[in-house]
């Protein structure tokens, strides 16, 4: 069974930093792409970034609001990808899935970022 | 970026209805589009991927089409479980988009 499990969210000030967890499971993590995406409290979804696999160099790409404060990275070992946020906004509060090639989405993990 | 422009945004429909969702595409994205269906206070789930093909496990009254930059999910013979948020994602471009969503809700 494939499975994706965010951990990290959680209320934070503005300007601070937060890291995200995705542990996965059941599926070749280390062939996988993988996303993050997030949801606002408008319900509307955001592409945030992705991280492709060693045979693409971990090439990493970002979604223009969080270039520059924003880092995904994985450990192929662990079979968990990781959001680095730092400079934290308000428009940054939302649910933040992570996803393997679109297909597959964890159950998301909720960031607040408020004073 | 590419605009998913997603309607409508919401619709009222009744069991056995047949019913069509589209997202147009600003730019060409060739069959980069898949379909996500999101139950409250869920992740989204995987419908429909290049457009037309049907996610496994994903009842057959589900299907993808794609008319020049238009893309259309239709549901047949809508069911009570069917209910919920859809959206569309494109991949073919950085940054990926996805459309803005209907809710689909029953009369």
């Amino acid at each position: 069974e494939v499975q994706l499990v965010e951990t990290g969210g959680s209320l934070v000030q503005p300007g601070k930093s937060l890291k995200l967890t995705c542990a996965t499971s059941g599926f070749t993590f280390s062939n996988a792409w993988m996303h993050w995406v997030r949801q606002s409290p408008e319900k509307q979804l955001e592409w945030v970034a992705q991280i492709k696999a060693k045979s693409n160099n971990y090439a990493t790409y970002y979604a223009e609001s969080v270039k520059g404060r924003f880092t995904i990275s994985r450990d192929d070992s662990k079979s968990s990808v990781y959001l680095q946020m730092n400079s934290l906004k308000e428009e940054d509060t939302a649910i933040y899935y992570c996803a393997a090639a679109f297909a597959y989405w964890g159950q998301g993990t909720l960031v607040t970022v408020s004073s | 970026d590419i605009q998913m422009t997603q309607s409508p945004s919401s619709m009222s429909v009744s069991l056995g209805d047949r019913v069509t969702i589209t997202c147009r595409a600003s730019q060409d994205i060739g069959n980069y589009l898949s379909w996500y269906q999101q139950k409250p206070e869920k992740s989204p789930k995987l419908m429909i991927y290049g457009a037309t093909n049907l996610e496994d496990g994903v009842p057959s009254r589900f299907s993808g089409s794609r008319s020049g930059s238009d893309y259309s999910l239709t549901i047949n013979s809508l069911e009570s479980e069917d209910t919920g948020i859809y959206f569309c994602l494109q991949h073919k471009q950085y940054p990926y988009t996805f459309g803005a969503g209907t809710k689909l809700e029953l009369k």
